[in-house]
């Protein structure tokens, strides 16, 4: 069974400081990777999508990097803003017969100006 | 219309009555999703349906849950005989079936659901 897991669970950072949020999974044979953005009581937004096929995914500040052989993603995110102060859920897609996307319990960042 | 939209935003509800949601997909996409989010956790998946057939349902959809996709158009999930344990957000995600595109989930704002 495919188990999501994302660490650390929670990160403060001062604005400016460039961090990176990790995300491993225990099945390397995915179909995709996605990573989210979450604001407190909203629904989920997409950040960047990764192919099994693909090693990295570049949107503005942030960078997204998969290693299907280790298990693992990050995703980097530039010259953090307070307006980056949301949870960042990571998501797999298991083959692509797969039906749904599993997600692991998500990264709280807070960018303190 | 450019996104996925859910109806009702927040539905409060005694125990023991029914309620229903609404998704509206992207209109485009014959694959639709329901997911179910408790606080400090991330999303765990429901059912899913493609046009309007329903391929999967997760163990954690009880009895007591329905959904169905008219038409292959908007989908409801209905929670009858509500429990506090059903309180939660219910989002609805749509996307191409995997294989002729990049299987990319779009999700709404969620339903909350608060039963008393």
């Amino acid at each position: 069974k495919q188990e999501v897991t994302q660490i650390p669970a929670a990160l403060s950072v001062p604005e400016g400081e460039n961090l990176v949020l990790n995300c491993s999974f225990t099945d390397s044979a995915i179909y995709n990777l996605q990573w989210f953005r979450q604001d407190p009581g909203k629904g989920l937004t997409s950040l960047l999508l990764i192919q099994s096929s693909q090693r990295e995914q570049t949107s503005g500040r942030l960078n997204a990097s998969l290693d299907k052989s280790s298990g693992r993603s990050t995703l980097y995110i530039a010259a953090s803003q307070p307006g980056d102060s949301a949870t960042y859920l990571c998501a797999v897609l298991a083959n692509q017969a797969g039906t749904a996307l599993i997600f692991g319990k998500g990264t709280t960042l807070s960018v303190s100006s | 219309d450019t996104g996925v939209s859910q109806d009702p935003r927040h539905k409060i509800t005694k125990r023991g009555q029914n309620v229903t949601f609404r998704c509206d997909p992207i209109s485009e996409h014959n694959r639709l999703y329901w997911y179910r989010q408790t606080l400090g956790q991330g999303p765990e998946f429901l059912t899913y349906f493609q046009n309007e057939a329903q391929l999967e349902k997760s163990r954690l959809l009880s009895d007591r849950f329905s959904a169905e996709r008219p038409k292959g158009s908007f989908s409801t999930l209905e929670i009858q005989r509500t429990e506090q344990g059903d309180s939660a957000m219910y989002l609805c995600a749509s996307s191409f079936p995997t294989g002729t595109n990049t299987g990319e989930l779009f999700f709404g704002e969620g339903s909350r659901l608060t039963v008393l």
